[in-house]
C-alpha cells in the first residue's frame, strides 16, 4: 500500500542556508501535518494543512514556512537555518474526520546543521 | 488543550514476561487514542488506535491497549515481551472531529532483555 512519502531522506546545511523538505502524503488524503523530532525528544507539532489551507500552527518558528499544494503534497520551507534545527522532520497525513482515521507517518527527513 | 503522559521513561522487561507502558491523557470531548513504535532511525510506525467502541483493542505484533475513560488511560500492553520489541513507544492523542492535531508523549523506551 501506498504511504506517506518524504524527500530527501537526509539533508546536510550549513548555518544561514536554506531547506526545503517535501511531503507526498498517501493518495486521497486531505490533510497534511508536520513534526520535529530533536534528538532524544518526542515530536514536536509544527504546523498542520487541510485542504490546502493552514488549519494549525504549533511551535513553528517564522523562519520556517509551510504550504500544502493543489496536488495535496506539501512543502516546509527552512530559511537562516541553526544549529538547533537539527532534527528528524516527519510529515503524516490523513483524511479529515473519517471515523477509522489516523495519522500515517512517513520515514522522515533527518536533516543536519552544520 | 490535549496533551500525552508517559510517567515512565523507561521500561525494562525479562523476555516472555508480560509488558506494560502507561499512558495518560488530556483532551476536550471524546479521544483518538494511538500507539506508535519508533526503531532507532527510523519512522513512526502505527500499532493500534482506539476511535470507539471496545474499550480492548488489538492491534500489530500482539501489542493491546485498554481505554478507560475514568482513569483517562490508554495502557499498552503485550502478553508476552520479545527482544525484538525493543523501542520507543509514543502514546498519542488527538481530539474528535476534522483535522485535529496528533499531539504525542514523551514516549518511553521499552528494553526486553533475554
Amino acid at each position: 500500500a501506498a504511504g506517506v512519502i518524504q524527500s530527501p531522506r537526509h539533508l546536510i546545511k550549513e548555518k544561514r542556508e536554506t531547506a526545503t523538505l517535501k511531503c507526498y502524503p498517501i493518495p486521497r488524503h486531505d490533510t497534511v501535518y508536520w513534526y520535529q523530532q530533536g534528538p532524544g525528544q518526542d515530536p514536536q507539532f509544527l504546523i498542520s494543512f487541510y485542504e490546502k489551507m493552514q488549519s494549525d500552527k504549533g511551535s513553528i518558528p517564522d523562519r520556517f514556512s509551510a504550504q500544502q499544494f493543489s496536488d495535496y503534497h506539501s512543502e516546509l520551507n527552512m530559511s537562516s537555518l541553526e544549529l538547533g534545527d537539527s532534527a528528524l522532520y516527519f510529515c503524516a497525513s490523513s483524511f479529515k474526520d473519517r471515523l477509522n482515521t489516523e495519522a500515517f507517518f512517513g520515514q522522515g527527513t533527518r536533516l543536519t546543521v552544520v | 488543550a490535549q496533551s500525552v503522559a508517559q510517567p515512565e521513561d523507561q521500561v525494562k522487561v525479562a523476555e516472555g514476561n508480560p509488558l506494560t507502558v502507561k499512558c495518560t491523557y488530556s483532551v476536550s470531548g471524546n479521544p483518538y487514542l494511538f500507539w506508535y513504535v519508533q526503531y532507532p532511525n527510523r519512522g513512526l510506525q502505527f500499532l493500534l488506535k482506539y476511535i470507539t467502541g471496545d474499550n480492548l483493542v488489538k492491534g500489530s505484533y500482539g501489542f493491546e491497549a485498554e481505554f478507560n475513560k475514568s482513569q483517562t488511560s490508554f495502557h499498552l500492553k503485550k502478553p508476552s515481551a520479545l527482544v525484538s520489541d525493543s523501542a520507543l513507544y509514543f502514546c498519542a492523542v488527538r481530539a474528535s472531529g476534522g483535522y485535529q492535531k496528533v499531539t504525542f508523549g514523551t514516549g518511553t523506551k521499552l528494553q526486553v532483555i533475554p
